[in-house]
C-alpha cells in the first residue's frame, strides 16, 4: 500500500484538460521534491516532471506540475490519444527512508 | 546517448536462483545511482533498492531488505539484481533506472531500462 494516493482513473475528450492529484504527508511530499512518470502500455516509465514543476528536454509544455503542502498535481492540457497511459508521482519519504511511488492513475481519452 | 539495456525474459521454477542485469552506456556509470524497480502484473511501481556503482554503496527499501541482493561491476558498467530462492510472488517486470545525479537520497530517475520479465512457476 503506497503512502502516496492518486485517483485510479481520470478521463476526458481529446483537446480537453485533466488534472491528476497525488496526496501524501509531511514526511514525503511536504518536505521533498515531487516528480511524475508516464508509463504507456507495454513500455518502461518515462520522466515527465521533476523538482515539482520542471520538464525534461523534449517534454511538451502541455504537461505541467505543481505542489502545495502535502499534495502535488499533474496537469495535461490539449489531451491527445497518445497521452493514454498510467501516470505515477514519486518522491523520497524521510520517515520510511525509501523512495515511494504513487498508486498510479490511468488516463483515458474518450 | 544514455542507455540502460537489461537482460532478457526469464522463466524459472520456485526455489531456483536468478541474476538479471542492466548495462549502462553513454555516461560515466560509476557516478550515478542505479535503482531496481518492481512492477507486479497489473500493479504499480515499487523501488526495491539502489546502488552507487562508484563504491558499491547499496540501500534497500524496507520491504525488499533480505529478499534480494543488488550488486554492480563498474568495470563493465553493469548492475545486477539477484535472488537466491525465487517464489511465485516474484513474478513481475523488473526495471533498472538511473538517478539524476550522484546525490542521496534519490530525487528522480531520468533514464530507464526496457524491463526484464521474470516468471516463476512450477
Amino acid at each position: 500500500q503506497s503512502v502516496l494516493t492518486q485517483p485510479p482513473s481520470v478521463s476526458a475528450a481529446p483537446g480537453q484538460k485533466v488534472t491528476i492529484s497525488c496526496s501524501g504527508s509531511r514526511s514525503n511530499i511536504g518536505n521533498n521534491y515531487v516528480c511524475w512518470y508516464q508509463q504507456s502500455p507495454g513500455t518502461a516509465p518515462k520522466l515527465l516532471i521533476y523538482d515539482n514543476n520542471k520538464r525534461p528536454a523534449g517534454i511538451p509544455d502541455r504537461f505541467s506540475g505543481s505542489k502545495s503542502g502535502t499534495s502535488a498535481s499533474l496537469g495535461i492540457t490539449g489531451l491527445q490519444t497518445g497521452d493514454e497511459a498510467d501516470y505515477y508521482c514519486g518522491t523520497w519519504d524521510t520517515s520510511l527512508s525509501a523512495y515511494v511511488f504513487g498508486t498510479g492513475t490511468k488516463v483515458t481519452v474518450l | 546517448e544514455v542507455q540502460l539495456v537489461q537482460s532478457g525474459t526469464e522463466v524459472k521454477k520456485p526455489g531456483e536462483s536468478l541474476k538479471i542485469s542492466c548495462e549502462g552506456s553513454g555516461y560515466d556509470f560509476s557516478k550515478y545511482w542505479v535503482a531496481w524497480v518492481r512492477q507486479m502484473p497489473g500493479k504499480g511501481l515499487e523501488l526495491m533498492g539502489i546502488i552507487y556503482p562508484g563504491d558499491s554503496d547499496t540501500k534497500y527499501s524496507p520491504s525488499f531488505q533480505g529478499q534480494v541482493t543488488i550488486s554492480s561491476d563498474k568495470s563493465i558498467s553493469t548492475a545486477y539484481l539477484l535472488w537466491n530462492s525465487l517464489k511465485a510472488s516474484d513474478t513481475a517486470m523488473y526495471y533498472c533506472a538511473r538517478h539524476s545525479d550522484s546525490l542521496y537520497p534519490p530525487n528522480y530517475f531520468n533514464f530507464w531500462g526496457q524491463g526484464t520479465l521474470v516468471t516463476v512457476s512450477s
